[in-house]
């Protein structure tokens, strides 16, 4: 049963402190998507991959966070200082190039 | 502007309804369109992916593409309790892969 799987499930840490969430797409599946939900804002995209690639990062703030696909198999987003105003939901999604996108059960993150 | 505008509800209908969920989107480079389910604290799930205009049904759903007006739409008949979530849509470029998604309506569809 192929799936995206995040870790960690949750994660509460202190303001200022740096988070890394995890995604491992499906096995083939060579677009990777970032996304963050809020009640507010509800899923935003904040960055993809293709090939490992990044395409498109527009949507993350450039000064406190970082994704990256160092293989395959993994893709990292980086918070680095973390503020209150990062608490969401991160989910990851893979892909193919203009197919469906499945997605992960999602890092709920509360910053203090 | 947004790209993909979406009511966010929330919606409610009793049990059997005719439930009808619509979106708009700004760019014509969005060729293909994807519903997606969502449970409270779970990550959505895909339920229909459409490419063209017209209707693509799959059960008790029906997805429906008008790229003229750039309008799409989700029907579902029947409606159960198990069908109470947040319904997302979706679309994605074809020349980037870029996939943007709507608001979500809150379905609630009472026993």
């Amino acid at each position: 049963d192929a799936r995206v799987t995040q870790t960690p499930r949750d994660k509460v840490t202190e303001m200022g402190q740096e988070v890394t969430m995890r995604c491992q797409p499906i096995l083939g599946h060579n677009t990777v998507f970032w996304y963050r939900q809020t009640m507010m804002q509800g899923l935003e995209l904040l960055a993809y991959f293709r090939n490992r690639a990044p395409l498109d990062d527009s949507g993350m703030p450039k000064d406190r966070f970082s994704a990256e696909m160092p293989d395959a198999t993994l893709a990292t987003l980086k918070i680095q200082p973390s503020e209150p105003r990062d608490s969401a939901v991160y989910f990851c999604a893979s892909g193919i190039r203009t197919g469906e996108a499945f997605f992960g059960q999602g890092t709920r993150l509360t910053v203090v | 502007q947004k790209e993909v505008e979406q009511d966010p509800g929330p919606l409610s209908v009793p049990e059997g309804a005719i439930v009808s969920l619509n979106c708009t989107y700004s760019n014509s480079a969005f060729q293909y369109f994807m519903w997606y389910r969502q449970y409270s604290r779970k990550g959505p799930e895909l339920l229909m992916y459409t490419y063209s205009s017209g209707n693509k049904e799959d059960g008790r759903f029906t997805a429906q593409v008008d790229k003229s007006s750039k309008y799409i739409s989700l029907f579902i008949r029947d409606s159960q309790p198990s069908d109470s979530a947040t319904y997302l849509c979706a679309v994605r470029s074809g020349n980037t892969g870029k996939l943007i998604f709507g608001q979500g309506t809150t379905l609630q569809v009472k026993p």
